[in-house]
């Protein structure tokens, strides 16, 4: 059962540009969504992090939004970075619960 | 994710051989959580631990399964009779507090990749 889905596998943008990246979940019980930035043969990192009572967080280049209505939250790197080449992972979970969702993650190549 | 120790990197056992992987949490962590990446899928939860006692197993498969957090030492996550499909990358991720919701930070560690031959 997937419940988070990052559709796309991979995305390319050009230094300096916009890089976008979406998710998708099923489960109206999320309440807390966060992104993990993955380097090959690394563990993830946590990125960003927003709560249902918000629709959108910044912290620097990085900036999440939420659409509670259409279950749909973005990632917005502006402006992009070689270093931000990346697998991005979109993850979920209910209020005061362990069980964290994970999407399949979306890989960003970011070309100078 | 730095501090945040698991061992082996990289593990290949022969199927019905037993694996053992290992995660040192973060000093002062004394939460461990452990996740699954199958191939070309996203991490999946498998079974939040605090030091002796198993908070949440809801992600972990009935059979063959287990894991603990001693009062000494590493969280250990053992996999018996092992099979092909358990081959997949194994994190562990420690925290500080029990997630909620404006603590919800875990760190990870590197993983440990099982090929099971």
């Amino acid at each position: 059962d997937q419940q988070v889905k990052q559709n796309s596998p991979s995305l390319s943008v050009q230094e300096g540009r916009i890089s976008i990246l979406n998710c998708d979940y099923t489960n109206s019980m999320f309440d807390y969504f966060l992104w993990y930035k993955k380097y090959p043969a690394e563990g993830p990192t946590f990125l960003i992090s927003i709560s249902s009572i918000k629709d959108k967080n910044e912290d620097g280049r990085f900036t999440v939004f939420l659409n509670k209505s259409a279950k749909h939250l973005s990632l917005h790197i502006v402006p992009s970075q070689p270093g931000d080449s990346a697998v991005y992972f979109c993850a979920a979970s209910p209020y005061n619960n362990n069980d964290m969702r994970f999407g399949a993650g979306t890989r960003l190549t970011v070309k100078p | 994710n730095a501090g945040v120790m698991q061992n082996p990197r990289h593990l290949v056992r022969r199927r019905g051989q037993e694996a053992r992987l290992r995660c040192s949490p973060m000093k002062g962590h004394s939460h461990v959580y452990w996740y699954r990446q199958l191939p070309e899928e996203g991490l999946k939860f498998m079974v939040y631990l605090q030091k002796e006692n198993i908070i949440d197993e809801s992600g972990m498969p009935k059979e063959r399964f287990s894991a603990e957090f001693p009062k000494e030492g590493p969280s250990i996550l053992r996999i018996q009779q092992v099979v092909r499909g358990d081959s997949a990358a194994y994190f562990c991720a420690s925290s500080p507090w029990a997630s909620g919701r404006d603590l919800h930070e875990q760190y990870f560690g590197p993983g440990t990749r099982l090929t099971v031959t």
